[in-house]
């Protein structure tokens, strides 16, 4: 299966850019996605196929990457951005999720 | 209006089956993909299985031996089972839909919170 691996958590300021990372244990092409869940709440999907942005979703959330490495881009960093960020990969069967990266608001 | 709706049982004791319904509304299963992923309290996303719009299943291999997804067009519905559950399987179980082409998880459902507790 692909491995997808992410840093558990970061901490910003509000105004600030923060750059989430995915890394895939094998290429995905560019068959990467991001989701926000908050808590209490269900994912929701902010970037599809690495760089799209979902509709509905502010512009100050952007992606990139292609192959194995990935980022998703938060600039700038609202309070109401508080959330896990997760990233899934759906080239290789299975589909695989990313353990996420939990960011916190200083 | 697409929408996705887990039900089931909240509370499931140890070696026992859980059954779980996710109903559609908005689109055809014919059309459309569901995936069932589940998140145990605290932690992140796993992906269970899947049931393909023509009709054919994948699993998870670590959960195949116990999973098992079907569905009813007629009623719009998606059926989750799986057996032999341990206090591991404590989790928020969602239904998702997968857009295609592009593969991602365009709308998911509430999920439904399943203790596994004797």
């Amino acid at each position: 299966d692909t491995v997808l691996t992410q840093s558990p958590a970061l901490a910003v300021s509000p105004g600030e850019r923060v750059s989430i990372s995915c890394r895939a244990s094998e290429g995905v092409n560019s068959y990467m996605h991001w989701y926000q869940q908050k808590p209490g709440q269900q994912p929701k999907l902010l970037i599809y196929k690495a760089s799209n942005l979902a509709s509905g979703v502010p512009a100050r959330f952007s992606g990139s990457g292609s192959g194995t490495d990935f980022t998703l881009t938060i600039d700038p960093v609202e309070a109401d951005d508080t959330a896990t960020y997760f990233c899934q990969q759906s080239w290789n069967d299975p589909r695989t999720f990313g353990g996420g990266t939990k960011l916190e608001l200083k | 209006e697409v929408q996705l709706k887990e039900s089931g049982p909240g509370l499931v004791q140890p070696s026992q089956t859980l059954s779980l319904t996710c109903t559609v509304s908005g689109f055809s299963l014919t059309d459309y993909s569901v995936h069932w992923v589940r998140q145990p309290p605290g932690k992140g996303l796993e992906w269970m299985g899947v049931m393909w719009s023509g009709g054919s299943t994948a699993y998870n291999s670590a959960l195949k031996s116990r999973l098992s997804i079907s569905r009813d067009t007629s009623k719009s519905q998606v059926f989750l089972k799986m057996n032999s559950l341990q206090t591991e399987d404590t989790a928020i179980y969602y239904c998702t839909r997968e857009y295609i082409p592009t593969d991602y998880f365009d709308y998911w459902g509430q999920g439904v919170m399943v203790t596994v507790s004797s």
